[in-house]
């Protein structure tokens, strides 16, 4: 089983549109817990942290379900430039290296 | 912020060619770096941890041999990728973890073997 896994997608969506993202991850050791986004051919960049007590950043919420080992990034108001490759990403403590989903992949259609 | 700089951000060379790529932090000591490797359509792959100073840590299944790293100093990792082959075509990546904030990338290196 992958540390962390995540729904491919591709997800097409229109503009405006809500749309949500799954992932789950195997060790009940992590500590942190991130989504990051990556470009075509560029490296990745962090959009957020996810919290215990879910989080959000303008259009963006994440949740964190420790129990179930389950993370979520839920996107409002979905733009253009909201297309991209979303990654899940764990870690365990400290200065550790991040342990990266397949990454779930969203085209935003006009 | 702190800055990540990698370099060469893109690679094209003949089979058998040795590479090397440079993992630099800019304004920050960084005694651990990380180097990841990406193929297409498939997730960041944690390749070995870089130790300024001691020897870098394999992940299973990578060539310690064909990919050298050196972390002589506490801004700078290299990988050499030794006698490229095609396969080791792939998207390289180096990362460090300035202390407080999240783990900053480089820009990542394309590797292109012919």
């Amino acid at each position: 089983r992958k540390e962390v896994e995540q729904d491919p997608g591709p997800f097409n969506v229109p503009e405006g549109a809500t749309v949500a993202f799954n992932c789950t991850y195997s060790n009940s050791a992590s500590q942190s817990f991130f989504w990051y986004r990556q470009d075509c051919r560029k490296e990745p960049k962090l959009l957020m942290s996810v919290y215990s007590s879910g989080n959000e950043d303008g259009r963006f919420t994440a949740q964190l379900n420790r129990a179930s080992q389950y993370i979520s990034l839920l996107i409002r108001d979905s733009k253009l430039s909201d297309s991209a490759t979303y990654l899940c990403v764990v870690t365990y403590s400290g200065n550790t290296p991040l342990v990266f989903g397949k990454g779930t992949r969203l085209s935003v259609i006009a | 912020g702190a800055v990540v700089s990698q370099h060469p951000s893109w690679v094209i060379c003949k089979s058998g060619t040795s590479v090397k790529i440079e993992c630099r932090s800019l304004d920050f000591q960084a005694t651990t770096m990380f180097w990841y490797r990406q193929f297409p359509k498939q997730s960041l792959m944690l390749m070995a941890t870089s130790n300024e100073g001691s020897k870098a840590t394999y992940e299973q299944g990578v060539e310690k041999d064909k990919f050298l790293i050196n972390h002589a100093s506490l801004t700078l990792s290299t990988l050499t990728v030794t006698s490229a082959h095609p396969e080791d075509s792939s998207f390289y990546i180096c990362s460090a973890w300035p202390r407080g904030q999240p783990q900053h990338f480089g820009d990542g290196t394309r590797l292109s073997i012919l």
